[in-house]
């Protein structure tokens, strides 16, 4: 049972345009949450994370909206461009300096498509 | 810098046989971890461990083997492959300490168990 649900599976945006990418928690253990990017044949790379006392973070084109009451976090690509398509992946891992911290739970992935 | 390193990029195995999917960071990480990907299912955790001579079990243990005897380097083996194994396995390190931790991972190893 995954602990981090993601949608959409797949979404096709037209140069330009804005991808949004939706992920749901429930446990409230979770206090890190990253977003991955992997290109094909390639793995998953950091993009941008974030920590629940804060509601937003940008960086670049990227931006991660957090409501923490409603244990949801989203993914916007702003003016998306070719070069973005791929899979991007939500996560989630506890806190605490202790070995739980570094236990990433994924989504299950939304593939991203930008087109011309 | 190489980062994350893993070894063979591609294998075909029978079921029953027996293999170990190399891993090493020269990145001095105290953390490192193996993770499957699937199709639907995203990334799940298969082993990990917190520094030399220390391991423990993720969410899919089963059929798998670790050891850290180095910083450097995390082998997983698999003891008998079967075809619920065919997966694209993915090598990941970090620093040790608070979550935040940016996890670096491998560019993956394919494996296809017949």
């Amino acid at each position: 049972q995954q602990q981090v649900k993601q949608s959409p599976q797949s979404l096709i945006v037209q140069k330009g345009g804005i991808s949004i990418i939706n992920c749901a928690y429930e446990n409230t253990a979770f206090d890190y949450f990253p977003w991955y990017q992997q290109f094909p044949g390639k793995g998953p790379a950091l993009l941008i994370a974030i920590r629940p006392d804060v509601s937003e973070k940008k960086e670049g084109r990227f931006t991660i909206s957090f409501n923490k009451s409603a244990k949801q976090f989203s993914l916007h690509i702003m003016d998306s461009q070719p070069g973005d398509s791929a899979t991007y992946f939500c996560a989630a891992s506890p806190r605490g300096a202790t070995d739980s911290w570094g236990k990433l739970q994924f989504g299950a992935g939304t593939q991203v498509v930008v087109t011309p | 810098n190489a980062g994350v390193t893993q070894t063979p990029k591609f294998q075909v195995l029978k079921t029953g046989q027996s293999m170990t999917l190399q891993c090493a960071q020269d990145m001095n990480h105290e953390y490192m971890s193996w993770y499957r990907q699937d199709p639907g299912m995203g990334l799940r955790l298969i082993h990990y461990s917190v520094g030399a001579g220390i391991t423990d079990q993720g969410e899919v243990p089963n059929g798998y083997n670790v050891s850290r005897s180095t910083t450097e380097d995390f082998p997983l083996r698999l003891l008998s492959a079967a075809p619920s194994q065919t997966s694209v396995y993915f090598c990941a390190s970090s620093y040790r300490g608070y979550s935040g931790n940016t996890i670096y991972f491998g560019e993956g190893s394919w494996l296809t168990v017949v």
